[in-house]
């Protein structure tokens, strides 16, 4: 059983919809990501938070805006997304960006924009 | 820039049988090397990870890999195929600056026929 846990693990929404995805670790990891993959696709980097701070936005579009309230959540505001941007969203943490560990995902939150 | 590049989409298998997905890398420097399995709909679960030392690594399912430098590659590797092991696997890079996330390969995708 993963210890990134996501939520919602799927939703729906129009393109004037504002949702908030949410992710949570408990495994005392400093570095929070999101990845967004498209089916049959490789994961992408989308933002990276080293101590709750951002370290890594990978020139993604403002209508998606990352939030680390603490070192154990993180979050994802989606704000008039395009039907482009259905894809199944993944958060993962490690040991801080400077270390050797890997990445613990999350199971996802599959997003459809229609 | 790193890199990493998986050549086959599919590799097809016997129950039984040993398996080989290949996985060559870029990177400036030595790199840290992992591998990754994605069963449909699910999140991206670690296998194993390179990062000095043995050249043949161990990880989990019985999985392990090959570390080749002159060759720049990290083949995975599994003496005797299982029909649970279909899947899509992920070979990922960080490089040892750490300052990046992974980066990950297009993706195999490993059918085990019964």
């Amino acid at each position: 059983d993963t210890e990134v846990t996501q939520t919602p693990k799927h939703l729906v929404m129009g393109m004037t919809n504002k949702k908030s995805l949410k992710c949570e670790q408990h495994m005392g990891h400093r570095a929070m990501y999101w990845y967004k993959q498209k089916a049959k696709k490789p994961p992408e980097l989308m933002f990276v938070y080293s101590y709750e701070k951002l370290s890594i936005n990978e020139s993604v579009p403002s209508r998606f805006s990352p939030e680390c309230p603490n070192s154990s959540l993180l979050n994802l505001h989606l704000h008039a997304l395009q039907p482009e941007d259905s894809a199944l969203y993944l958060c993962a943490s490690s040991q801080p960006t400077g270390s050797t560990g890997e990445l613990f995902f999350g199971e996802g939150s599959r997003l459809t924009v229609l | 820039a790193q890199s990493v590049a998986q050549p086959e989409d599919q590799v097809n298998v016997a129950e039984g049988n040993p398996l080989t997905v290949k996985c060559t890398y870029s990177v400036s420097g030595n790199p840290y090397l992992f591998w990754y399995v994605q069963y449909p709909n699910r999140g991206l679960q670690f296998l194993l990870k390179y990062i000095t030392g043995d050249n043949l690594v161990k990880g989990s399912y019985g999985f392990e890999a090959e570390f080749n430098k002159s060759q720049t590659s990290f083949h995975l590797k599994k003496p005797s195929a299982l029909v649970s092991d279909s899947a899509l696997y992920f070979c990922a890079v960080r490089d040892r600056r750490g300052r990046r996330a992974l980066t990950f390969g297009s993706g195999t995708r490993l059918q085990v026929q019964p």
